[in-house]
This record gives C-alpha cells, sequence and structure tokens, in this order.
C-alpha cells in the first residue's frame, strides 16, 4: 500500500498556465508538506499544514496556493506558471508536527513548463 | 539560506567499502536526520539523533553528531549497489520546527 502518494507524476505544461497536484497519505498523520527540489537537488519546504491548519508557509510567491480538505490531503495549486517554476515537488507527512518528526515523502511530481 | 552543508558532493566506491559522508550545519539544533533519495524517488527517512546524542545505529547505517563543532557524519559499512543514491542531512533548530535540507552527497557503489 502506497504511504503518501501524488498525481501526477510528471506534468508538462506551458507559462501562463495554471495546474494544480494532488496528495493524499493514508498513515493517519496529522501534518503535511510540500517541498521543492531545484536543479542541483536542493530541498526547500514551501508549506505545511497540520490538522488542515496552513502552519508553515514560506516564502513562496502568492501563484502557489495550498489547499488541505482533510487530514489526508494537500493539493497544491500554481497559476500562471513560469519558467523558474520547472522542478520536482514532494509531498510529505509526519505524525505531529513536533520538533522534526519524521517524515515520509511521496515519490515527487516532475514540472516542466515550456 | 541552507543549514546543511554535506561533504562530499559525490562518493563512489567499490561493493564491499565503507561510505562516509559528513553533515556541518550553522545554528543550535534540536535533532538531525538522514534521508536517502534514491533516483528519480522520494525520500526516504534513515535516522534521526537528537542533540543530547553523540551516536546512533540502524543496521548497517552509523551517525554520529558533534554539537561543540557543529558536525555530523552517516557511516555505511559494507556498502552494496542498492546503497548508491543521495544522502541528505536536515536540521531542526532548537526553536524551529521545519527540517531544513543540506545539499546531499550523491554516492555511487560500483559492483
Amino acid at each position: 500500500d502506497t504511504a503518501v502518494s501524488q498525481t501526477p507524476k510528471y506534468l508538462v505544461t506551458q507559462m501562463g498556465n495554471d495546474k494544480s497536484i494532488k496528495c493524499e497519505q493514508n498513515l493517519g498523520h496529522d501534518t503535511m508538506y510540500w517541498y521543492k527540489q531545484d536543479s542541483k537537488k536542493f530541498l526547500k519546504i514551501m508549506f505545511s499544514y497540520n490538522n488542515k491548519e496552513l502552519i508553515i508557509n514560506e516564502t513562496v510567491p502568492n501563484r502557489f496556493s495550498p489547499k488541505s480538505p482533510d487530514k489526508a490531503h494537500l493539493n497544491l495549486h500554481i497559476n500562471s506558471l513560469e519558467l523558474g517554476d520547472s522542478a520536482v515537488y514532494f509531498c510529505a507527512s509526519s505524525l505531529t508536527f513536533g520538533q522534526g518528526a519524521e517524515q515520509y515523502f511521496g515519490p515527487g511530481t516532475r514540472l516542466t513548463v515550456t | 539560506s541552507q543549514q546543511g552543508e554535506e561533504d562530499p558532493q559525490a562518493l563512489s566506491i567499490q561493493e564491499g567499502e565503507n561510505a562516509t559522508m559528513n553533515c556541518s550545519y550553522k545554528t543550535s539544533i534540536n535533532n538531525l536526520q538522514w534521508y536517502r533519495q534514491n533516483s528519480g524517488r522520494g525520500l526516504v527517512h534513515l535516522i534521526l539523533i537528537r542533540s543530547n546524542e553523540r551516536e546512533k545505529h540502524s543496521g548497517r547505517l552509523r551517525v554520529t553528531l558533534d554539537t561543540s563543532k557543529k558536525s555530523s557524519s552517516l557511516l555505511i559499512t559494507a556498502s552494496r549497489a542498492a546503497d548508491t543514491a543521495s544522502y541528505f542531512c536536515a536540521t531542526v533548530g532548537s526553536y524551529g520546527n521545519k527540517l531544513v535540507f543540506g545539499a546531499g552527497t550523491i554516492l555511487r557503489v560500483k559492483s
């Protein structure tokens, strides 16, 4: 059984379009995250939700909007896509929002903006 | 800016040899974690070491933490081709609640 799943795995789109990435976890965790991994493999947190409440919102353009309909799902919507948005986006979850709780990652969504 | 800096950036060894990767960080931490990422996959948690711990073992993995030097090392003993992956350290600050990742070490184990 997949613990953290993301769809789609690959996303190729043109500049200016709007796209969404979906994430689901079946671990019963309270906290979910979105990370962006750039071409140099540097991984940076974007958002975190705990029990559907936004708790971490890093300096991310407001074209990125996360939504958590329930504890098991965290979606990422991106408006007006730009070339610089091309990256791999990872969803993750952890049991709690404690200090440094172990995180479980999804397989990633490779977004290519042309 | 990045919290963790890893060294070396890339490491190539023969199967059966040991691999050592190092991580340095800048501010005081609550804990430090190591993750593995296979090519094209998500990250997998390997081990967590708390700031009051000096050494931890998990199977063929040994992690040390020196808070006075703000550094950690990950040792993989008797490496296997399947250990080929990128390895990342990630820290949680003493007053923080998010993981901050280093740039990673790419390990290649040749069979």
